[in-house]
């Protein structure tokens, strides 16, 4: 049982380009979530979603995308990165939404 | 909508004393209230929760946190802090109908020898 696991650990773009922050979870979890945590801010909502197939917004989803095509996969996409993207991402799943959240260890971004 | 507030970005305490995290959050609806702690470069883990029910909350590590509905608040305390407990400790808020959840800004703590 692996948990949550999120690929790259680290990763360096130059402004414009684009990549995907894969997260898998082996739990059977329905709720899983992206967030973004800056010093000073705490962890902001990206993106989340409830089930296959459905995703929504959170706090902060400008320049994020997201898909959940099954249980296990939640993919972020940066189409265009920016500067003001650089951060630490977490992705987090949890069996439902008053249920313990369990977090991968993160992906530190960087955008030059 | 739900907010949460952690009052003290930084909390400096002796080994051996109380440990008193602060955090208010504001709902329409009966929240849900989390406390994660997070290690240096390690995702958040939950130290404990509140969902319904009573409201002292017990959590690990010696860790409480009393809901406290006429103050709005969810405080984290630890009756004697351990160098172990350095951490960044953070308070979330959810409820019942959203499926959002909101997390305070944290609270560095640093235990002092």
């Amino acid at each position: 049982n692996a948990g949550v696991t999120q690929t790259p650990k680290f990763q360096v773009l130059k402004t414009g380009q684009s990549m995907t922050l894969q997260c898998a979870q082996d739990m059977n979890h329905e709720y899983m979530s992206w967030y973004r945590q800056d010093p000073g801010m705490g962890l902001r909502l990206i993106h989340y979603s409830v089930g296959a197939g459905i995703t929504d917004q959170g706090e902060v989803p400008n320049g994020y995308n997201v898909s959940r095509s099954t249980t296990e996969d939640f993919p972020l996409r940066l189409l265009s990165a920016a500067p003001s993207q650089t951060s630490v991402y977490f992705c987090a799943s949890s069996m439902g939404v008053r249920d313990t959240q369990y977090f991968g260890p993160g992906t530190r971004l960087t955008v030059l | 909508a739900q907010s949460v507030t952690q009052l003290g970005s930084h909390v400096s305490v002796s080994e051996g004393a109380l440990v008193l995290l602060r955090c208010n959050y504001s709902s329409s609806v009966p929240p849900y209230l989390f406390w994660y702690v997070q290690y240096p470069n390690q995702g958040l883990q939950l130290l404990l929760k509140y969902t319904t029910g009573a409201t002292l909350v017990k959590g690990i590590n010696g860790f409480e946190a009393e809901f406290k509905k006429s103050e709005t608040s969810f405080h984290l305390t630890k009756p004697s802090a351990h160098m172990s407990d350095a951490a960044e400790y953070f308070c979330a808020v959810t409820a019942s109908g959203t499926y959002k959840y909101i997390f305070g800004t944290g609270t560095r703590l640093k235990v002092l020898a």
